[in-house]
Order: C-alpha cells, then structure tokens, then sequence
C-alpha cells in the first residue's frame, strides 16, 4: 500500500488560513490523492481529492506539486468546526484495492478561538 | 437523502461472546466497506462488499467475518470476543467502485469486550 507522511499535529487562529501538507514519495502515476478528516466523535468524512491538477471544492483546495511526491490541503479560512484529523489518502488503481481506504495517523488539527 | 446508519450505536460484550453489527448504505450504493478504529492502531480496513461479494479483505483473523444482502445492506460478525476487539466499528459506502469514488461513513458502533 502506498504510504503518506504527515505532521502528527497543526495549530492555527481561527479565521486564517491553514496549509496542511503530506509527503508522498512512492507515489505512482496513476494513484489519486484523497483527503478525509475526522470530526471528533464522529465517522470520517470526504474533504477533496485530485489527480494532478489543483482542485477547488467549497470545503477546501489541494495544491499538488508537480512532481505529485506531496500535496497541501488548504483551509482558506479555518473555523472551529474544522479542528479534527485530517488524512491524506493515496487510492491505487487496482481492482481490488481500489474502494480500500488506507489511513495513515493523520494531522490533528487545532483552531484557536 | 438519509445517511449511512449504523446499528447498535454502542454495545456491551463479554469475552468469547460473539456479536453482529449492522450497517445501512445510502440509498442507490452498493459498495460497502468496514473498518476498525482503536486508539493505537488507528483506522483499519476490514472488508469491502460490492453486489454481495466480498472483493477485498484486510488483514485481520477469521474470527472477522461480514456479508452484504440483496438490498446493499451489509453485517459483519465477530465471533470468539477478545479484549482487543474493543474499538469503534464503522462502515462507509458509495454508488460504486473507483478510484474517485467518495466514501460516506456512518457514525459507528462502539464496541466494548470485558
């Protein structure tokens, strides 16, 4: 299984911007970078995902290096409801490990009032 | 659209008990995975069904075993309790499979094994 490095714990202001980055080095070509995080006391849920390209989406953007060994999720304006775990997710394309969903120990991240 | 539902929310086992929890996808999709949750171990991938076929497994003994019904619905059972089996068991679904494809998690069942 592919494998994501990222920092065990992120703080930032509430109203700013937070950047949380994840190093994927072995990543292959055809690998898609996936983000969930984990709202305290409740199942994970979807934030963005992308190929290659940056993406947009009204949660948060993905800012992929060119070289795809790592990506930044960035929170435009982080409020409280966005402090939680934050995974980064390589999903591979093979049949069967395609809906398997590796998740590594995640960001933890904290918003100060 | 209703979300994934999970039942029990919480239940209480003893060990060498055995115990099934059950999981309702959202209407329309039929892939259903399961993953495990513990404090040292992180979340962990269980099994996946898709058309009530099992098409991938993580690695965790046969005491671990699930199935998904005509209906998409999907159980999964846990036969011979231990200890370490007490976490937080969550199940997610989509439309289908794919690499793009989002995962919808339900809220869990915790599971205590005393």
């Amino acid at each position: 299984d592919a494998k994501t490095t990222q920092p065990n714990s992120m703080e930032s202001n509430e109203e700013e911007p937070v950047h949380l980055p994840c190093n994927h080095s072995t990543i292959s070509g055809t690998d898609y970078i996936h983000w969930y995080r984990q709202l305290p006391s409740q199942g994970p849920e979807y934030v963005i995902h992308g190929l290659t390209s940056n993406v947009n989406n009204r949660m948060a953007s993905l800012a992929i290096a060119e070289d795809r060994k790592s990506s930044t999720l960035i929170l435009h304006r982080a409020t409280l409801r966005d402090a939680a775990v934050y995974y980064c997710i390589l999903r591979s394309n093979s049949y069967q490990g395609a809906q398997k969903l590796v998740f590594g120990q995640g960001t933890r991240l904290t918003i100060n009032p | 659209k209703a979300g994934v539902t999970q039942t029990p929310r919480y239940l209480i086992k003893t060990r060498g008990q055995q115990v099934t929890l059950s999981c309702s996808p959202i209407s329309g999709h039929r892939s259903v995975s399961w993953y495990q949750q513990t404090p040292g171990q992180g979340l962990q991938f269980l099994f996946e069904y898709f058309s009530e076929t099992q098409r991938n497994k993580g690695n965790f003994p046969g005491r671990f075993s699930g199935r998904q019904f005509s209906n998409s619905r999907s159980e999964m059972n846990v036969s011979t309790l231990e200890l370490g089996d007490s976490a937080l068991y969550l199940c997610a679904s989509s439309l289908s499979a794919g690499l793009q494809e989002t995962q919808y998690f339900g809220p869990g069942t915790r599971l205590l094994v005393l």
